[in-house]
């Protein structure tokens, strides 16, 4: 039981590169997230779904896209990337009815 | 709107003191509240939330709705307890979405 699986690790990416950072559970959760934290602060919600063709926008949103085509994977899209999404990146999922999150390992993006 | 701060972004304590992680919050609804840890190397996980009212690894946290505060106490600190901790609140409409504090880095000195 892997649990919350993110990749890549670590990437660098270029201003104007595109990317998707990849989230897979095997807990058949139907809640997943998408949260980026900057150094010295808290994490911030980006996305969430609440099941597979389901998704909605969480506080910082703007040039991330995400889609939900099965219970398992959760993708988070970057368009054009932006030095301002230098972060790293955290993806959970939970059970609706307990609401504890299960974080995966996190993904380290800078983008120069 | 809803906040949660964290006001301590460091706290050292020796071995066997007692310790108190703070936080505060900001919501006008009934929230849930949360703490998560983060050890060194490790994910982000679950420590405790107000409403099962448990103790886990020693650690107790009591939602205080009059100071709107949930800190995070453990009589006797230990080395192993040095980790990052966040505070976490959910509110009550809505279904898992948490609002992170900017953490507090515990260190616990031998």
């Amino acid at each position: 039981n892997a649990g919350v699986t993110q990749t890549p690790k670590f990437r660098i990416l270029k201003i104007g590169q595109s990317m998707t950072l990849q989230c897979t559970q095997d807990m058949n959760h139907n809640y997943m997230y998408w949260y980026r934290q900057d150094p010295g602060m808290g994490l911030k919600l980006i996305y969430y779904s609440v099941g597979a063709g389901i998704t909605d926008k969480g506080e910082v949103p703007n040039g991330y896209n995400v889609s939900r085509s099965t219970t398992e994977d959760f993708p988070l899209r970057l368009e054009l990337a932006a030095p301002s999404q230098t972060s790293v990146y955290f993806c959970a999922s939970s059970y609706p009815e307990f609401y504890e999150q299960y974080f995966g390992p996190g993904t380290r993006l800078t983008v120069t | 709107a809803q906040r949660v701060t964290q006001p301590e972004k460091l706290l050292s304590v020796f071995k066997g003191a007692p310790v108190e992680l703070k936080c505060n919050y900001s919501y006008s609804g009934s929230p849930e509240l949360f703490w998560y840890v983060q050890y060194s190397r490790q994910r982000l996980q679950l420590l405790l939330r107000h409403i099962s009212r448990e103790s886990i690894k020693g650690f107790t946290a009591d939602l205080n709705k009059g100071e709107t505060s949930f800190h995070l106490k453990k009589p006797f600190a230990q080395e192993e307890d040095s980790a990052m901790y966040y505070c976490a609140l959910k509110r009550g409409s809505t279904l898992g979405r948490l609002y992170f504090g900017r953490g507090t880095q515990l260190t616990v000195w031998p």
